[in-house]
């Protein structure tokens, strides 16, 4: 079973930040947060991960709690292409790194 | 990171064909592969994890007699589905790691009539 649950649904207003949440409170301490980004009929995208510090790169920040239970990826100033389904997936160290996949959330964004 | 192709992109068969969907690693030599599907408005479901030279490792409720995975190279992951009907039509998707990220191939449209 997937570990993250997520919002099914968000708007965002173009130029606006998106801050997408996602709960992950039965992590261990060996498991990671990864966020990848799947447009319509494309695989999907590598967007950011983190294991306990916040992280930034040039798509977008991640967010994750003292408590590491859950994370918020943040869209610092959403486009219309940023429109997609976002997922949360927590993956562990070690071993094989399959990823099970949640709903994810689908982001629409608004002109 | 690594650059992952699929073929074909698109296929459409009629019902008890086979099907035979390739991935490949362009720039990477990747020892192991993952096959996912993704029926309409879902989310992607992992089917296999795919090593090379030697047998995939098949999740639950997935029939590996149905879904062959053949890895042969390092380069190269093939999935076909057997006597394909048309409840295995799907958008199937393959996948490398790459240090501690995935990379996902284009995917692959199979219709089955």
């Amino acid at each position: 079973d997937a570990k993250t649950t997520q919002p099914t649904s968000m708007d965002c207003a173009e130029g606006r930040a998106a801050n997408l949440p996602c709960n992950h409170s039965t992590i261990s301490g060996n498991e990671y947060v990864y966020w990848y980004r799947q447009i319509h009929s494309q695989g999907p995208q590598y967007i950011i991960h983190g294991l306990k510090n916040n992280e930034t790169n040039e798509m977008a920040s991640l967010i994750i709690t003292e408590d590491r239970k859950s994370s918020t990826l943040i869209l610092p100033h959403a486009t219309l292409r940023d429109t997609a389904v976002y997922y949360c997936i927590v993956r562990s160290t070690s071993g094989t790194y399959k990823y099970i996949f949640g709903t994810g959330t689908r982001l629409k964004v608004l002109a | 990171g690594a650059v992952v192709s699929q073929h074909p992109s698109r296929v459409i068969c009629k019902s008890g064909t086979s099907v035979k969907i390739e991935c490949r690693s362009l720039d990477f030599q990747a020892t192991t592969m993952f096959w996912y599907r993704q029926f309409p408005k879902q989310s992607l479901m992992l089917m296999a994890t795919s090593n090379e030279g030697s047998k995939a490792t098949y999740e639950q409720g997935v029939e590996k007699d149905k879904f062959l995975i053949n890895h042969a190279s390092l380069t190269l992951s093939t999935l076909t589905v057997t006597s394909a009907h048309p409840e295995d039509s799907s958008f199937y998707i393959c996948s490398v790691t790459q240090g501690n990220e995935q990379f996902f191939g284009p995917g692959t449209r199979l219709t089955v009539l």
